[in-house]
């Protein structure tokens, strides 16, 4: 399956600041990326679709402005939590779609996720 | 809304046994359909994917689907204590469609020596 990395894999911050996470594909390009949010116990939710080239798809209840999304290249989109606070503690997960001959097969392969603890 | 229902558990089966988790979804028009395992603090594995009706088998695990019934499962042989995790089981529309997965909250497997 493909290989999608993600970096870091925990960050521990002061409330107020910001924090950048990476996600790369490393064996395929990717021209959408997808950011997922994990609570501790509770389901994966997708939280913005990331379009190399272009802007980020927000889902609902998700502030574009709190949270970055920049996909300037195939490999590369980075999701940036600006001004954190407590409650934006959560596991981010990036993932990107699976593709067999040029078709997406609706798979979706997750990075390593990253632990965000805002103090 | 599109929802995905899991049993949250725990599952619990000993060792060797068959471990049979399920899934229902309301979406009529869903047309892809994953089973993912995750370890406590690590990301989605994909385990299972199924497109079908019927069974696919892969190794000890064999994902069903009945999109007459709405439901998919997935059925692991042989169980191991290595498959104790979270299996979520997610869906989908057409593969054009890629990446707006809709998550169940998973179900806790927990395979006894």
């Amino acid at each position: 399956g493909a290989v999608v990395s993600q970096h870091p894999s925990w960050v521990i911050c002061k409330s107020g600041t910001s924090v950048k996470i990476e996600c790369r594909s490393l064996d395929f390009q990717a021209t959408t990326m997808f950011w997922y949010r994990q609570f501790p116990k509770k389901s994966l939710m997708l939280m913005a679709t990331s379009n190399e080239g272009s802007k980020a798809t927000y889902e609902q209840g998700v502030e574009k402005d709190k949270f970055l999304i920049n996909h300037a290249s195939l490999t590369l989109s980075t999701l940036t939590v600006t001004s954190a606070h407590p409650e934006d503690s959560s596991f981010y997960i990036c993932s990107a779609a699976g593709f067999l001959a040029g078709v997406a097969t609706g798979e979706l392969f997750f990075g390593e996720g990253s632990r965000l603890t805002v103090l | 809304q599109k929802e995905v229902e899991q049993n949250s558990g725990p599952l619990s089966v000993p060792e060797g046994a068959i471990a049979s988790l399920n899934c229902t979804y309301s979406d009529r028009g869903s047309q892809s359909f994953f089973w993912y395992r995750q370890y406590s603090g690590k990301s989605p594995e994909l385990i299972m994917s199924i497109y079908s009706n019927g069974d696919k088998e892969d190794g000890r695990f064999t994902a069903q689907l009945n999109k007459a019934s709405q439901y998919v499962s997935l059925l692991i042989r042989d169980s191991q204590p290595s498959d104790s995790a979270t299996y979520l089981c997610a869906v989908g529309g057409y593969g054009g469609s890629q990446g707006n997965l809709i998550f169940g909250k998973g179900t806790k497997l927990s395979v006894k020596p």
